[in-house]
């Protein structure tokens, strides 16, 4: 498709479990953006990538998680033992400019 | 850093009406800044932005903003607003200096009274 694909679109997982969250960018777009999206709390910065630089890892909450970008493209955004307090929507953009176009997001539900 | 703020978490107008949404930016340079709305279930779409130049953008669906230097502001504005102008508006910032990281405020909900 022509837009930022994201899935799952929803995830349910029990609290400790590992979860990947998978971002097909626009084909082209050398820049791929996470943010999590919390219920009152705005979009909040996790990590960037540009291109082969070395990604920009200083919005990340804690050290469970972890991204990845393969091959310049695809991005998986990695949780590991899974809290209550992860529970939010997570979104990728992907960019070429200044303007970042947003995926739907992945709604993950941590009980 | 640089922040952004959004005063009004919900605002309600009646469909017609005028509105104007608030954003104030912290950072000391002239900063990229754009406005984003996100319908409900949808993902969020550029509305408009201002990188320098005239200070009053025009955007998409009647939109236009404001850039004031000296008030750190870049608040959204339509003449008439309709119903399908309900949604969630969130104003970001660039801070540009090597940074790529666009921070964005908390939102404002907009709810339309037909």
């Amino acid at each position: 498709g022509a837009g930022v694909s994201q899935s799952p679109s929803n995830k349910v997982t029990e609290k400790g479990k590992d979860v990947e969250l998978r971002c097909d960018p626009i084909s082209g777009h050398t820049a791929l953006y996470w943010y999590r999206q919390s219920l009152g709390q705005g979009l909040e910065f996790l990590i960037y990538f540009q291109g082969n630089s070395a990604p920009d890892k200083s919005g990340l909450p804690s050290d469970r998680f972890s991204a990845e970008r393969t091959g310049g493209s695809v991005s998986t955004l990695t949780i590991q033992r899974t809290q209550q307090e992860d529970s939010a929507v997570y979104l990728c953009a992907s960019s070429f400019s200044w303007e970042l176009f947003f995926g739907e997001g992945s709604r993950l539900t941590v009980l | 850093a640089q922040s952004v703020t959004q005063p009004d978490i919900h605002i309600t107008v009646s469909e017609g009406a005028s509105l104007e949404l608030r954003c104030n930016y912290s950072y000391g340079a002239t900063p990229y800044l754009f406005w984003y709305v996100q319908s409900p279930g949808q993902g969020l779409q550029l509305l408009l932005k201002y990188f320098s130049g005239d200070t009053l953008v025009q955007g998409i669906k009647g939109f236009e903003a404001e850039f004031k230097r000296s008030q750190s502001s870049f608040n959204l504005r339509k003449p008439s607003v309709h119903w399908s102008d309900a949604a969630e508006y969130f104003c970001a910032v660039y801070s540009g200096a090597g940074s790529y990281q666009l921070t964005f405020g908390k939102g404002t909900k907009l709810s339309v009274i037909p």
